[in-house]
């Protein structure tokens, strides 16, 4: 049961554009999101995070949204670059008692063409 | 700060053999996790260490151990290695104060390859 989706496998942008890569969640418990930026054969990057209390959050060129009722994440990249080329997780965090853990989606691959 | 820190980077065993990866979290960080990457399933949570003690684990069968350090240093154990084991595995630290949302930090990965 995969608690979050990331429902699209790829996205092309051109340069300059806007870059949105989306994320669903079914567990409403989930109260921390993240999302990282991954290079082939290195470990995921640390992108932005948003808590469950927050709708918006944004660090630069890059903003998270989060819609709670609908259970659904986005992260939008203005402009895109090239160099933003990867693949892209969405996590969340549901901590318990004993400590937390993330679950990740099974990544966006974006390409930015110059 | 130096990030997290995981050896070896490459790995290369047989079928039936053991393996030991080892993992320094950024400093400071007591908490440490690990996740196994694969093609099909994507990343996936093994277990969490904090203060030495095993606090979080992810549905992986015995075969997968791990131990933490009084440094934080912590090592991930698998035996009876299967070919399914081939996977990146990667080491996470945080600060991880109880009850607050932290980031976690990732090292590059140990790529296992299992003959």
């Amino acid at each position: 049961d995969q608690q979050v989706k990331q429902n699209s496998p790829s996205l092309s942008v051109q340069e300059g554009r806007i870059s949105i890569l989306n994320c669903d969640y079914t567990n409403s418990m989930f109260d921390y999101f993240l999302w990282y930026k991954k290079y082939p054969a290195e470990g995921p990057t640390f992108l932005i995070s948003i808590s469950s209390i927050k709708d918006k959050n944004e660090d630069g060129r890059f903003t998270v949204f989060l819609n709670k009722s609908a259970k659904h994440l986005s992260l939008h990249i203005v402009p895109s670059q090239p160099g933003d080329s990867a693949v892209y997780f969405c996590a969340a965090s549901h901590p318990n008692q004993a400590g937390t853990a993330l679950i990740f989606g099974k990544g966006t691959t974006l390409s930015v063409s110059s | 700060k130096a990030g997290v820190t995981q050896t070896p980077r490459y790995l290369i065993k047989t079928r039936g053999q053991q393996v030991t990866l080892s993992c320094s979290p950024i400093s400071g960080h007591r908490s440490v996790s690990w996740y196994q990457q694969t093609p099909g399933q994507g990343l996936q949570f093994l277990f969490e260490y904090f203060s030495e003690t095993q606090r979080n684990k992810g549905n992986f069968p015995g075969r997968f151990s791990g131990r933490q350090f009084s440094n934080s240093r912590s090592e991930m154990n698998v035996s009876t290695l299967e070919l399914g084991d081939s996977a990146l595995y990667l080491c996470a630290s945080s600060l991880n104060f109880q009850g607050v949302q932290e980031t976690q930090y990732f090292g590059p990965g140990t790529r296992l390859l299992v003959l």
